[in-house]
Order: C-alpha cells, then sequence, then structure tokens
C-alpha cells in the first residue's frame, strides 16, 4: 500500500538541529516530486520544501531558507529534511507529502505521512 | 506571500450543502489553476480533496466539488454527512505554495 513513514522528531534546545526521514513505500519512489509541510500547534498548515524527482531542483519557504537543507535518496526511497539553527517558532508535526510528476510541480499534494512533532524548547 | 483567507468556521446540516471561500490575490490564486483543497481530521494528516481547482482525486466522494472566479477559490460539499466535520484548507501556487488559515466545517 502507498504510504509515507516520516521519523526524527523529537525536543531539541533553540540553535541545535534534527534531522527528519520519510521512508515512501508502495509506489515508484522516483516518479514523485517531495515536500515538507509543517502545522504548529492549533495553527494551520505551513509549506517548508520541495524537491524534484531526481533531486536537482530544490526551493524553500523564507522562514526556512539557509536553516534548513531537503534531500532525497531514491535508491532508499527517501526524503530527509536537515533542521539546523532551529527556533521556537519552527516547533510544529512535520509532513513530508508527494506529488506525481505527471502533475504540475507544484500541483497539489497527494499522498501524506502521519506527521513527526518537532519541539524547540529549553 | 501572505496566507489565502478562508472563513474560520462554516456550519451545516446532513444532506445540506455548504461552500468554503478561499480568496487570495491575482499573483496566486487568480494567475494559476493550481489550487488544492484538503481535509484534516483532528490529530489526523491532511487528506487532498481537490487538485488543478476542480479535480477529484480517486477515491474522493463525487459530493466534493471545487471552483474558481477570479481571485476566489470554492469547495462545495453536497449532501453533508457527520464524517465531514474537519478542517478544511486550500492552497496555491504562488511562485511557491501559500495555504489558507483554514475553515473549521462543523455538521449540525
Amino acid at each position: 500500500q502507498v504510504q509515507l513513514v516520516e521519523s526524527g522528531g523529537g525536543l531539541v534546545k533553540p540553535g541545535g538541529s534534527l534531522r527528519l526521514s520519510c521512508a515512501a513505500s508502495g509506489f515508484t519512489f522516483s516518479d514523485y516530486y517531495m515536500s515538507w509541510i509543517r502545522q504548529a500547534p492549533g495553527k494551520g498548515l505551513e509549506w517548508v520544501s520541495y524537491i524534484s524527482s531526481s533531486g536537482s531542483t530544490i526551493y524553500y519557504a523564507d522562514s526556512v531558507k539557509g536553516r534548513f537543507t531537503i534531500s532525497r535518496d531514491n535508491a532508499k526511497n527517501s526524503l530527509y529534511l536537515q533542521m539546523n539553527s532551529l527556533r521556537a517558532e519552527d516547533t510544529a508535526v512535520y509532513y513530508c507529502a508527494n506529488t506525481p510528476t505527471l502533475w504540475a510541480a507544484f500541483d497539489a499534494f497527494d499522498i501524506w505521512g502521519q506527521g513527526t512533532m518537532v519541539t524547540v524548547s529549553s | 506571500q501572505s496566507a489565502l483567507t478562508q472563513p474560520a468556521s462554516v456550519s451545516g446540516s446532513p444532506g445540506q450543502s455548504i461552500t468554503i471561500s478561499c480568496t487570495g490575490t491575482s499573483s496566486d490564486v487568480g494567475s494559476y489553476n493550481l489550487v488544492s483543497w484538503y481535509q484534516q481530521h483532528p490529530g489526523k494528516a491532511p487528506k487532498l480533496m481537490i487538485y488543478e481547482v476542480s479535480k477529484r482525486p480517486s477515491g474522493v466522494s463525487n459530493r466534493f466539488s471545487g471552483s474558481k472566479s477570479g481571485n476566489t477559490a470554492s469547495l462545495t460539499i453536497s449532501g453533508l454527512q457527520a464524517e465531514d466535520e474537519a478542517d478544511y484548507y486550500c492552497c496555491s501556487y504562488a511562485g511557491s505554495v501559500v495555504f489558507g488559515g483554514g475553515t473549521k466545517l462543523t455538521v449540525l
């Protein structure tokens, strides 16, 4: 079955780092664009970052540019988000989601993982 | 970019129809047919309900429909059912991606 499973969340101090992973199964990972989207507690959705199917094209939200790095390993069917210089405002559930390459690059987010919670607090 | 504007809440009785609006600008909703809608139940991940303004992914009920006029997109749910009670988010391409603030749908 088509599935995305995030991991790597946890409690980290301000200024610290964390690496999130997203394991894909049930579909051809390299046929999909991938994104990270987050949701602060009790708040709405915020797009964080996008990576093309080959990994050659990457975009970030202004709020994380220069601090977060998205990457993927198509051989391992995995997506990653390296988060550095974390701030309290980065506290959120982080979701990975896919977009079929048959659609436009920023068309919509088809399948979502269950999310992993990141808490930035001293 | 600024978030898209959605009503904070809407409500309807079982069997009725409701519409949730999503207002953007000529730089996002008005310029691209890349508007999508997501349903989110408490504690769950969002689920794609509509993409490219009015297309339904496989498995989504035809009670859900989408449209767009100018800078405003809309999600209509007909024949309201109890399980439709959830938060709904619109999303548009705008050079990057922008979401609406979300609308809580209550089924009375």
